[in-house]
C-alpha cells in the first residue's frame, strides 16, 4: 500500500516563501502524475498543481500561477511545491496526492498546515 | 469546469439510503470521482470513473452517471458513513472539486 508524507508547513508572513515536500513510498513513484490539493480552514478542497511523471510539464490553479513551482526528484521519490509571494488566502492544509491514471487521486498524504499571517 | 453538489447538507438516520448529486457545467465524460472526508482526516477515494469502487470500499457505495450529471448512492447508512463528500473531475486541467455535501445524523 502506497504512502505519502508531507512536510515543510508552518507559519510565514505575507510576502514570504516556503517549500513543501512530499515523500512517497510503496509504489513506483516515477510512473505517476503527482498533485497538490489544499483545504482552507473549514472550507472545501481546491486543486493547486500537478506535475507529470518526468517532471517536464506542470499545471497550476490560476491563483497560484506565477507564485508556485512544482518539481520532483524521482531518485528521492519526492515531490516539492515552492511557494513564493505568499498571501493570507494561501493559509490551508496542503495535501500531496498520487494520480491514479484515471484523472483522480487514489493515495493522499496526511497534509501539512501552512499559515500565512502577520 | 464548475461542479455543483446538492444538497449542501443531508440529514438521515443510520439504515436509511442517501443520494448525493454532482452536476458539471460541461461534459466530463466519466472522469468523475467521489471522495469521503471525515474531520481531521485526508480525503479518501470512494468512486473512480463515475462508477468504479476504489479498493476496499464497501458495496453499499455506488456511483452512476456520465456527461454532466452524476450520483453517489449510499445504501443502508452505517454510523461511519456520516462525513463530507466531494466530487472531482479529471477530464482536463484545471481539475476542480465540488463544494461538498455534508451527510449528518438526523
Amino acid at each position: 500500500e502506497g504512502q505519502l508524507l508531507e512536510s515543510g508547513g508552518g507559519w510565514v508572513q505575507p510576502g514570504g516563501s516556503l517549500r513543501l515536500s512530499c515523500e512517497a513510498s510503496g509504489f513506483s513513484f516515477s510512473s505517476y502524475v503527482m498533485h497538490w490539493v489544499r483545504q482552507a480552514p473549514g472550507k472545501g478542497l481546491e486543486w493547486v498543481s500537478s506535475i507529470v511523471e518526468g517532471g517536464t510539464v506542470t499545471y497550476y490553479e490560476d491563483s497560484v500561477e506565477g507564485r508556485c513551482t512544482s518539481s520532483r526528484d524521482n531518485s528521492r521519490n519526492t515531490v516539492y511545491l515552492q511557494m513564493n509571494s505568499l498571501r493570507v488566502e494561501d493559509t490551508a492544509i496542503y495535501y500531496c496526492a498520487k494520480g491514479s491514471g484515471r484523472g483522480d487521486f487514489d493515495i493522499w498524504g496526511q497534509g501539512t498546515m501552512l499559515i500565512v499571517s502577520s | 469546469i464548475l461542479l455543483t453538489q446538492s444538497p449542501a447538507t443531508l440529514s438521515l438516520s443510520p439504515g436509511e439510503g442517501a443520494t448525493l448529486s454532482c452536476r458539471a457545467s460541461q461534459s466530463v465524460a466519466t472522469y468523475l470521482a467521489w471522495y469521503q472526508q471525515k474531520p481531521g482526516q485526508a480525503p479518501r477515494l470512494l468512486i473512480s470513473n463515475a462508477s468504479n469502487r476504489a479498493t476496499g470500499i464497501p458495496a453499499r457505495f455506488s456511483g452512476s452517471g456520465s456527461g454532466t450529471d452524476f450520483t453517489l448512492t449510499i445504501s443502508n447508512l452505517e454510523p461511519e458513513d456520516f462525513a463530507v463528500y466531494f466530487c472531482q473531475h479529471g477530464s482536463q486541467w484545471p481539475i476542480t472539486f465540488g463544494q461538498g455535501t455534508r451527510l449528518e445524523i438526523k
